[in-house]
């Protein structure tokens, strides 16, 4: 099963976009890239997923690349509250749930 | 407030006692899932339901984790003799029956203590 990897930490400034990046060499064809946010004292909390194309909701972007082993998450404008820990993890619909490693994310610090 | 709640949200108890958690997922989800994190780690599985039936439990759950879902709404997560190393925060989440893919809503969790 896919792994996923992520840096550390990551600072954002008030207002820009976040970037914040996801390396699953690894990935199998029917893995989906999922994304979750986990605010500090909160659970995570869903943000988006995606298989092959790139997906958009209210609260952020997906862009996966074409050969699949790498996405980004884009936060199109950054706010004091999107200050948390970003998780990446990939899973195939009907596997065990027991394969999905979470990891310890990427810590964005949005800075005023 | 519809979303998944747990209680209790603290809970502090000596080694081995026996403790309980309770969560109570959105109401029109039938999967019910636990995970433990502890400091600067990732949620970990541990066991999921749909309705009352418990589906899978994860390699990493002692014989010491019992987990409940007796009518298939609420949860219980039990512990027994409880040890230090079982220090954790113990998040619950709930989601549809996976059709091709879901996700998870999870509840704040609950913070154990084990001195």
């Amino acid at each position: 099963d896919a792994k996923t990897t992520q840096p550390t930490s990551m600072d954002c400034a008030e207002g820009r976009a976040a970037n914040l990046p996801c390396n699953h060499s690894t990935i199998s064809g029917n893995e989906y890239v999922y994304w979750y946010r986990q605010i500090h004292s909160q659970g995570p909390q869903y943000i988006i997923h995606g298989l092959k194309n790139n997906e958009t909701n209210e609260m952020a972007s997906l862009i996966i690349t074409e050969d699949r082993k790498s996405s980004t998450l884009i936060l199109p404008h950054a706010t004091l509250r999107d200050t948390a820990v970003y998780y990446c993890i990939v899973r195939a619909p009907g596997t065990s749930y027991d394969k999905v490693i979470f990891g310890p994310g990427t810590s964005l610090s949005v800075i005023p | 407030d519809t979303g998944v709640s747990q209680n209790p949200r603290h809970k502090i108890t000596k080694r081995g006692q026996n403790v309980t958690f309770r969560c109570d997922p959105i109401s029109e989800h039938n999967r019910l899932y636990w995970y433990r994190q502890t400091l600067g780690q990732g949620p970990e599985f541990l066991t999921y339901f749909q309705n009352e039936a418990q589906l899978e439990k994860s390699r990493l759950l002692s014989d010491r984790f019992s987990a409940e879902r007796p009518k298939g709404s609420f949860s219980t997560l039990e512990i027994q003799r409880t040890e230090q190393g079982d220090s954790a925060m113990y998040l619950c989440a709930s989601s549809f029956k996976e059709a091709s893919v879901g996700e998870q809503y999870f509840g704040p969790g609950t913070r154990l203590t084990v001195t």
